[in-house]
């Protein structure tokens, strides 16, 4: 089963506009990751947030995490035709190594 | 260095067939998960090894799903008696396994049950 539900399902926005993907989940966790994958093969990790973290950057992307409501979100600023992709979110169950529950994607399509 | 690689990239084989496909995790990864993603859907976990023993096996859907990793390296997930509803994109990933979380995918094997 899965945790993870991404919100929207699908997003399309013009080249250098935001975009924002939104991820609930379920259980409590020790850290979220969101990844992203091009043509449905491998997945890319992209940021990893702990549960003790609201707030992380890595270059366009911040990612935010509201343990109280159990919910993340990931924003791409000045966004590319190359961020076309889908991007998921997930989670741990425990602690150290752990199998992650993905949701089920948020399609991003950027037009040039 | 070198990722994850993961072989053959595309398999296609009929129903009730036998099939093997192979996960190379990144050197000196010691834990090594196996997931199943189908059209539409995020990866689903399979199996997760932690050296050469399976450390979680819950995700197998059935006795069919087997897999291995005798030295503690190469994995490789195996599938009985395949049937359509096998056809997917079969990940492979792996990590230090020290408590570090972050996975490294493989770029898959799709399978195609005819």
């Amino acid at each position: 089963s899965q945790q993870g539900e991404e919100d929207p399902q699908a997003l399309s926005i013009q080249e250098g506009e935001n975009a924002t993907m939104n991820c609930s989940y379920k259980t409590s966790i020790n850290n979220l990751q969101w990844y992203r994958q091009n043509s449905g093969r491998g997945l890319v990790h992209l940021i990893l947030i702990r549960s003790n973290e609201r707030e992380k950057h890595s270059g366009r992307l911040r990612v935010t995490l509201d343990t109280s409501k159990k919910s993340s979100s990931l924003l791409i600023t000045a966004s590319r035709a190359a961020d076309t992709a889908s991007y998921f979110c997930a989670t741990d169950r425990n602690s150290g190594n752990t199998p992650l529950v993905f949701g089920k994607g948020t399609r991003l399509s950027v037009i040039a | 260095g070198a990722g994850v690689s993961q072989t053959p990239s595309n398999k296609v084989t009929e129903k009730g067939k036998y099939v093997e496909l192979r996960c190379d995790p990144i050197s000196g990864h010691t834990a090594l998960y196996w997931y199943r993603q189908s059209l539409g859907q995020g990866p689903e976990f399979l199996i997760y090894f932690q050296g050469t023993g399976a450390a979680d096996d819950s995700g197998l859907p059935n006795d069919r799903f087997f897999a291995v990793r005798p030295e503690g390296s190469v994995s490789t997930l195996k599938i009985q008696r395949t049937e359509r509803g096998d056809s997917a994109v079969y990940l492979c990933a792996s990590s230090l396994g020290l408590g570090e979380e972050t996975q490294y995918f493989g770029p898959g094997t799709r399978l195609l049950v005819l």
